[in-house]
């Protein structure tokens, strides 16, 4: 499995864009990039996912590098309830976490 | 209904019980899976179910089985569990295993004494 490199923990303000980085320099040609977060006590939840395009949905929006080496998770204005592990992950056939990035907004 | 529902949401259970983890959804998801998640650790997979065949088994103790009765439901079977073996027990599903986006259930604390 293809791995993902992100950092263990980011801030933010709340009404902020929040930037979450991904590394994933070994990604192969058909994995697709994935973004779920886990909020506390619950299952992880999807967030969105991206090939080679630039994507947008209600939630979030992910910026993939032309190499598709790297990607970035934007959430346009975190909101307190943003406060969650964000995992990144290159799913072929099965979903496999990573360590994830804890992301905390302050009020 | 985008619902992933498992049952119970907690269970404590003795290291000679036999107890089963269950988990439905109605999305007409052909495929189903079973994630461990230890304490402040990412989820961790432990099977994948196929148009409830087992296609993916990621090398688990057989004190695990899981089944799959019918397209809507996973079941997962314990037995002879060990106390490392307490964690949150996770059912997701997809329309397929393909590329499509995973739904994942609150998931079972599951404690053993």
């Amino acid at each position: 499995d293809a791995k993902t490199t992100q950092p263990n923990s980011m801030e933010s303000n709340e009404e902020e864009p929040v930037h979450l980085p991904c590394n994933h320099s070994t990604i192969s040609g058909t994995d697709y990039i994935h973004w779920y977060r886990q909020l506390p006590s619950q299952g992880p939840e999807y967030v969105i996912h991206g090939l080679t395009s630039n994507v947008n949905n209600r939630m979030a929006s992910l910026a993939i590098a032309e190499d598709r080496k790297s990607s970035t998770l934007i959430l346009h204005r975190a909101t307190l309830r943003d406060a969650a592990v964000y995992y990144c992950i290159l799913r072929a056939n099965k979903l496999v976490f990573g360590a994830g990035t804890i992301l905390r907004v302050k009020s | 209904d985008t619902e992933v529902t498992q049952t119970p949401k907690h269970l404590v259970m003795g290291m000679t019980n036999k107890k089963s983890l269950k988990c439905e959804q109605h999305m007409g998801h052909r495929a189903m899976y079973w994630y461990k998640q230890k304490a402040k650790k990412p989820p961790e997979l432990m099977f994948v179910y196929s148009y409830e065949k087992l296609s993916i088994n990621e090398s688990v103790p057989s004190r695990f089985s899981p089944e799959c009765p019918n397209s809507s439901l996973l079941n997962l079977h314990l037995h002879a569990l060990q106390p490392e073996d307490s964690a949150l027990y996770l059912c997701a599903s997809s329309q397929t295993t393909g590329v499509e986006k995973l739904f994942f259930g609150s998931g079972t604390q599951l404690s053993v004494l």
